[in-house]
């Protein structure tokens, strides 16, 4: 157990409906990561948050969006969705943001399983 | 823009045998981790690997780092059926905090 939390575990949804992703970091870990797991894009990085700031971004659609709240808690809300957003959705989290701890592992949630009918 | 490229993607073996997952990357990189993956599964934090000639041991596995090369290898001595996993290398690069990952390397280790 890495001590990340992912909520729900399973999420069946429609087409072109929206669905919101919650992560609660490890104790102590002030930044978020979100990355989508698929078959044909493998695991590709999202968006990071620092303490509750956008820190960096990676191949996230304009249809997702995320945040990082004051408890350090992170939601990845998907809206519009189709069906090639049906993918595994992981949160990790590290103590720091960049250069600031050397080894800084991200630690990895369950997951989220999102399927789109 | 950094890629990560590991081979080989499949890989069957039996128990007993040894065997090296190889991970290539295309720019420099601050450091590069190892996680392993059940199916279905998160994924753990096997090893990170920070300088050049950097060796680790954890049991069964071994990473090391060549960043001259930019490569890294993850080495199976005598492997076991608890070993069949998914094995990824990922790097972060050079003043940046995402992890780039190679494809993954499926490892099933037969009786």
């Amino acid at each position: 157990d890495s001590g990340v939390t992912q909520t729900p575990k399973h999420l069946i949804t429609a087409t072109g409906q929206r669905v919101t992703l919650r992560c609660s970091p490890r104790s102590g870990d002030l930044s978020v990561y979100w990355y989508q797991q698929s078959l044909d894009q493998g695991l590709q990085f999202l968006i990071q948050y620092y303490n509750g700031e956008e820190r960096a971004k990676g191949n996230i659609l304009e249809r997702f969006s995320a945040q990082q709240f004051p408890d350090l808690h992170s939601e990845l809300n998907l809206s519009s969705l189709e069906l090639g957003d049906s993918a595994l959705y992981f949160c990790a989290s590290s103590v720091g943001a960049s250069g600031g701890y050397p080894t800084d592992t991200q630690y990895f949630g369950p997951g989220t399983r999102l399927t789109v009918l | 823009e950094l890629k990560v490229e590991q081979n080989p993607l499949f890989l069957s073996m039996q128990e007993g045998k040894n065997y090296t997952i190889y991970c290539n990357y295309s720019t420099t990189s601050d450091r590069l981790y190892w996680y392993r993956q059940d199916p279905g599964k998160s994924l753990e934090s096997l090893f990170v690997l920070l300088s050049n000639g950097a060796v680790k041991q954890e049991g069964r596995l071994m990473a090391s780092l060549d960043t001259k090369a930019r490569l890294s290898t993850l080495h199976i001595t005598a492997a076991v059926h608890d070993l069949s996993a998914t094995y990824f290398c990922a790097v972060v690069k050079s003043g940046a905090q995402k992890l780039v990952f190679g494809q993954g390397t499926r490892l099933t280790i037969n009786p």
